[in-house]
């Protein structure tokens, strides 16, 4: 129930492509989205975030979908570039059962070739 | 920019044996946190600190670890009697109104238990 999936695993992308991430969840006391970038080395910082009354928001080239009966929720990376090369976590958390704890994904590696 | 500060970056210990890992978080910020990862698995919440108290802890967080605001500034974690499988990356963040609001996170500090 507190399980967030991510899919895929690993992408490569080239350069000026679409980079396309997607997440499900089962807890439907979820209600804040958020994703993560990570660098190696570097801690998670956080990239966009999305709560279930919208279905899309958008920052610049990137782009959160949200389909709340189905539970998904995904990230599209327009223009990708390869500064875009890092791990993409997506996460969600509850302000109404849990409001300190985020749930994050596995996690996707992300590659994007000139 | 205000960040996240943690020392050391990296700590090798042996096993049994007890580790402080230490966290400046940004100075305006209410809430604290730790998070692990596993090299090469995905970001696990260990525990969060509001009003000089634990407001949520994971099942992970067990009597093995405490957390403490022991002056106003920093924030650490002590894992006692540390195992193998407590090598991982320790992640702290902080941020100003909770869970909905960004997250700020360190560099992280690698601890390996030998």
């Amino acid at each position: 129930q507190q399980q967030v999936k991510q899919s895929p695993q690993s992408l490569i992308v080239q350069k000026g492509g679409i980079s396309i991430i997607n997440c499900a969840y089962e807890n439907t006391a979820f209600d804040y989205f958020p994703w993560y970038q990570q660098f190696p080395g570097k801690g998670p910082a956080l990239l966009i975030a999305i709560r279930p009354d919208v279905s899309e928001k958008k920052e610049g080239r990137f782009t959160i979908s949200f389909n709340k009966s189905a539970k998904q929720f995904s990230l599209h990376i327009m223009d990708s570039q390869p500064g875009d090369s890092a791990t993409y976590f997506c996460a969600a958390s509850s302000m109404k059962t849990s409001y300190d704890k985020v749930i994050f994904g596995p996690g996707t590696s992300l590659s994007v070739i000139p | 920019e205000p960040e996240v500060t943690q020392t050391p970056s990296h700590q090798v210990t042996q096993m049994g044996q007890e580790v402080i890992l230490r966290c400046v978080p940004i100075s305006n910020h209410l809430y604290f946190y730790w998070y692990r990862q596993i090299l090469g698995q995905k970001v696990e919440f260990l525990v969060s600190f509001y009003n000089n108290e634990i407001s949520e802890k994971s099942e992970i967080f067990d009597d093995q670890f405490s957390v403490e605001r022991p002056d106003g500034s920093n924030f650490t974690l002590k894992i006692r009697s540390t195992k193998l499988e407590d090598s991982a990356m320790y992640f702290c963040a902080s941020s100003t109104l909770g869970v909905d609001t960004e997250a700020f996170f360190g560099q992280g500090t690698r601890l390996t238990v030998v």
